[in-house]
């Protein structure tokens, strides 16, 4: 069965306290794999698209790696704006897989 | 700037009432879905539309109706029949299967039903 996972479910971090989220998937034919923020009440805002095993894509204070089995989502050194949810997703082709979310606070 | 837009931001309705939320997208992209997002789960496909004038059923269609008459547009209709309606609503576009491209999403819709 095509799924993924998400962990930890909540995190808490202090301002500048880096840490990882995880993504970990198993699907046929993995097109790409994609990272989400969402604020509440709004619509998931895309952050990166990862295609092969060993690609990274960084942008501010992320960097989203990949393996063959799962993602990484690196926060280095977050900021309060930071906070909000993040999701993973893989694409087969016409099929979006999503992870139940990871849910990050960061604390002034 | 090219989106989507969903409409109306917050909906409330009566129990056994039908109710349309709409989704508009001016990105060019051939290929539309809806999605169900309820705390503590995953976003839940109800249905998708890669051409204009067809669409299939995703993995939880029943209660629900669709249809896609123009490439900018995919209403979605919440019928009497959906037994748990009140959720929050995401309509999500790109290109046709097989792209790689991501999935771009509107603001949502907040149904409540009571």
């Amino acid at each position: 069965e095509d799924q993924v996972t998400q962990s930890p479910e909540a995190l808490r971090l202090q301002e500048g306290e880096s840490s990882s989220l995880n993504c970990s998937y198993t699907v046929s034919g993995l097109r790409g794999l994609f990272w989400y923020r969402q604020d509440p009440g709004k619509g998931p805002e895309f952050l990166f698209t990862l295609y092969s095993a060993g690609e990274e894509k960084e942008k501010e204070r992320l960097k989203a790696t990949l393996t063959k089995k799962e993602s990484f989502l690196h926060i280095t050194a977050p900021k309060p704006e930071d906070s909000a949810t993040y999701l993973c997703a893989a694409n087969t082709g016409n099929q979006f897989y999503f992870g139940t979310g990871t849910s990050l606070t960061v604390i002034p | 700037d090219g989106g989507i837009t969903q409409s109306p931001k917050y909906l409330f309705r009566k129990e056994g009432q039908n109710v349309t939320l709409s989704c508009e997208q001016n990105l060019n992209h051939d290929a539309m879905y809806w999605y169900r997002q309820d705390p503590g789960q995953g976003l839940r496909l109800i249905y998708y539309s890669q051409i204009v004038n067809d669409f299939q059923k995703g993995d939880i269609a029943e209660g629900y109706s669709v249809s896609r008459e123009k490439k900018e547009s995919f209403p979605l209709t919440v019928t009497s029949a959906q037994k748990n309606p009140t959720a929050f609503y995401l309509c999500a576009s790109t290109y046709p299967g097989g792209s790689n491209s991501p999935l771009h999403f509107g603001n949502g819709t907040r149904l409540t039903v009571t």
